[in-house]
């Protein structure tokens, strides 16, 4: 049963390019969320799609943006790259509560992205 | 506006000793909360989840506990093996699906 996976696993970017994440949830979940941790600290909700749409979003500018394909598997995206982006990004899957879901997340291993 | 907290920062313990891991939470109307590892530069990996219904839930060696009304959970570790350094972190929910989590607590057990 494959876990959540995500990729790339490292990546390098200057500051003011554009980056793009990408996530497929565990096998049977229909939901994912993306969040940012910074060294030191624990992960921060960034958002949240299901059925194709942003559901919940926090407290992050209109740089960072998502998708979710019909498949369920979901992208990333963050626009004009600052300094203090340099974070992981993780992303975990969970199944919808309307269909059966108990509301545990899980997460995949992250992806290490470093602004220069 | 939930805020969590988990106290020690850090713990260092010989193998062999039980161990407890403490999270506060400000705001108990929570529907569950739950337990995280991290190996350092790691993903996070589920460890137990606590249904607000729920007092306790058991996995092994790891058993977690919840009070509600006093904004309060523990992780107890028994019998500690050098396998187990790593951070532990939990987490509520904030609004629906916005989970909240605390810094953690970075667990070495020395040989």
């Amino acid at each position: 049963d494959a876990g959540v996976t995500q990729s790339p696993t490292h990546l390098i970017k200057t500051r003011g390019q554009q980056v793009t994440l990408r996530c497929s949830p565990k096998s049977g979940h229909d939901t994912v969320s993306w969040y940012q941790q910074a060294l030191g600290q624990g992960p921060q909700f960034i958002f949240q799609y299901y059925e194709e749409e942003e559901r919940q979003r926090g407290n992050f500018p209109d740089r960072f943006s998502g998708h979710q394909f019909p498949n369920y598997s979901s992208e990333l995206n963050v626009n004009a790259l600052l300094l203090g982006d340099s974070a992981l990004y993780l992303c975990a899957s969970s199944l919808a509560e309307g269909a059966g879901g108990s509301g545990e997340l899980f997460f995949g291993e992250g992806s290490r992205l470093t602004v220069l | 506006k939930q805020e969590v907290t988990q106290i020690p920062a850090a713990l260092s313990v010989p193998e062999g000793e039980n161990l407890v891991l403490n999270c506060s939470f400000t705001d108990s109307a929570i529907y569950n909360l739950q337990w995280f590892r991290q190996d350092p530069g790691k993903g996070l990996t589920s460890l137990l989840l606590i249904q607000s219904s729920q007092r306790e839930q058991t996995s092994g060696r790891l058993n977690a506990s919840l009070d509600k009304s006093s904004g309060r959970s523990t992780l107890y570790i028994a019998a500690s093996q050098p396998g187990d350094s790593a951070t532990y972190l939990c987490a509520v929910p904030e609004i629906l699906n916005d989970m909240r989590f605390g810094a953690g607590t970075r667990l070495t057990v020395k040989p």
